[in-house]
């Protein structure tokens, strides 16, 4: 099946500055997104970002397919974007394989 | 976004009982469902697809007579965690997309089913 894989597995950063996520997959795919799971768990859509670039404030992703990678930047960190980040592929039917995810700790 | 919720939040059973666990999507129709399993400080695994008026679709490895799941309307998924275990202790997400649009999903907020 597809691989996914996200790099860095952690990252801590000061309020205020910037960083780069990035998810690498194995093969063709239909669908990526990227997801932040807070601390109680909910998984909060991002992106929906088969292709192309996408901005949502602070947040935008850009992926490129044909080289089989999507990045995910934060810039202008807060201390509430702290949590697990998420890439996540769709394989035939619908079904979502997930990375291992980057554990983002931002400190004040 | 779209919305979908999960009941219980938070569940605590003794061992040898089963637990059911609803998934529903509150503001679209969902004809396939997903769930999941997280372990602590890991990523989501697919336990299963629940179809719409057909018999769910199990990931290899998961056992389909401890997890039931039953795909009743175009709204409602449950998963029925049957003569749990300790081991069975999870947290257990469900998604669903958007019929129609089969690509992006939506999650629910997850059920911590912690088994004694």
């Amino acid at each position: 099946g597809i691989q996914v894989e996200q790099s860095p597995p952690d990252l801590i950063l000061q309020e205020g500055a910037n960083s780069t996520l990035r998810c690498n997959f194995s093969d063709s795919v239909n669908n990526l997104q990227w997801f932040h799971q807070n601390p109680w768990g909910q998984l909060i859509n991002l992106f929906y970002i088969p292709s192309g670039t996408k901005q949502n404030g602070r947040l935008s992703a850009t992926t490129v397919a044909t080289e089989r990678y999507s990045l995910l930047y934060i810039s202008s960190s807060q201390t509430t974007d702290s949590g697990v980040y998420f890439c996540a592929v769709q394989e035939y039917g619908n079904k979502l394989v997930f990375g291992a995810g980057t554990i983002l700790r931002v400190k004040s | 976004g779209a919305v979908v919720s999960q009941h219980p939040s938070r569940v605590i059973c003794k061992s040898g009982t089963s637990v059911k666990i609803e998934c529903r999507s509150l503001d679209f129709q969902a004809t396939t469902m997903f769930w999941y399993r997280q372990f602590p400080k890991k990523s989501l695994m697919l336990m299963a697809t629940s179809n719409e008026g057909s018999k769910a679709t199990y990931e290899q490895g998961v056992e389909k007579d401890k997890f039931l799941i039953n795909h009743a309307s175009l709204t409602l998924s449950t998963l029925t965690v049957t003569s749990a275990h300790p081991e069975d202790s999870s947290f257990y997400i469900c998604s669903a997309p958007i019929a129609g649009n089969s690509y992006e999903q939506y999650f629910g907020p997850g059920t911590r089913l912690t088994v004694t």
